[in-house]
């Protein structure tokens, strides 16, 4: 057990629509980072969130944003999906204290199925 | 090419062996990061190592910066010890490998 929940577990949306995933960090934990793995592939950086503000974010269009709150919870919203958005989302939650690299502590994911 | 290079991509082994994966990447890091994925998704943080080497039970991970090279070593593996292994550099953000995959059968 990571401390570190996401929901749903698995979702099923069709093209165009638009979703929403959430994850719980750790409590006291003040970085969210949001990761697609694709089947067979290695998680991908999506975008990450210290401090309720997007601190770097990779290669993936606008229409993938985020949110970060106070209590510790966080979303990933995508907007016009398309089938290759099919996926399992990861979130992962850490302590930033300054410099350097820090232990992540990752969530479940979220398996999204785009038809 | 890849920034994150792992090998072997699959293994599989006998109850007990030693098990030896390797990582290679190109890129300026300020720390390395070896997670287990199991099947369903979930991912572990294993080590986050900056030089030299680390020990957690029979796991030893380590790393050597100049060579921009680290390995992950399991010792008496057991066949709870399957699943997928990823080796992730931290430049700005982490860098996935596609992972070694492996099988210990009893």
């Amino acid at each position: 057990e990571t401390g570190v929940t996401q929901s749903p577990t698995h979702l099923i949306k069709t093209r165009g629509q638009q979703v929403t995933l959430r994850c719980s960090s750790q409590s006291g934990h003040n970085t969210v980072s949001w990761y697609q793995q694709a089947l067979g592939q290695g998680p991908q950086f999506i975008f990450q969130y210290y401090r309720e503000e997007e601190n770097g974010r990779g290669n993936f269009p606008p229409r993938f944003s985020g949110l970060q709150f106070p209590n510790y919870s966080s979303e990933l919203n995508v907007n016009a999906l398309e089938l290759d958005d099919s996926a399992l989302y990861l979130c992962a939650s850490s302590l930033y204290l300054g410099g350097g690299s820090e232990t992540q502590y990752f969530g479940p994911g979220t398996r999204l199925l785009v038809l | 090419k890849n920034e994150v290079e792992q090998s072997p991509q699959n293994l599989t082994a006998q109850e007990g062996e030693f098990i030896t994966i390797n990582c290679s990447y190109s890129v300026g890091i300020s720390a390395l990061h070896w997670l287990q994925q199991h099947p369903g998704g979930g991912i572990v943080s294993l080590f986050m190592l900056s030089s030299g080497k680390k020990k957690h039970g029979r796991l030893i991970a380590t790393i050597n910066i100049q060579e921009k090279h680290s390995s992950l070593h399991i010792t008496a593996s057991h066949p709870r010890d399957s699943a997928v292994y990823i080796c992730a550099p931290h430049t700005d953000k982490l860098i996935f490998g596609t992972g070694t995959r492996l099988q210990v059968f009893p």
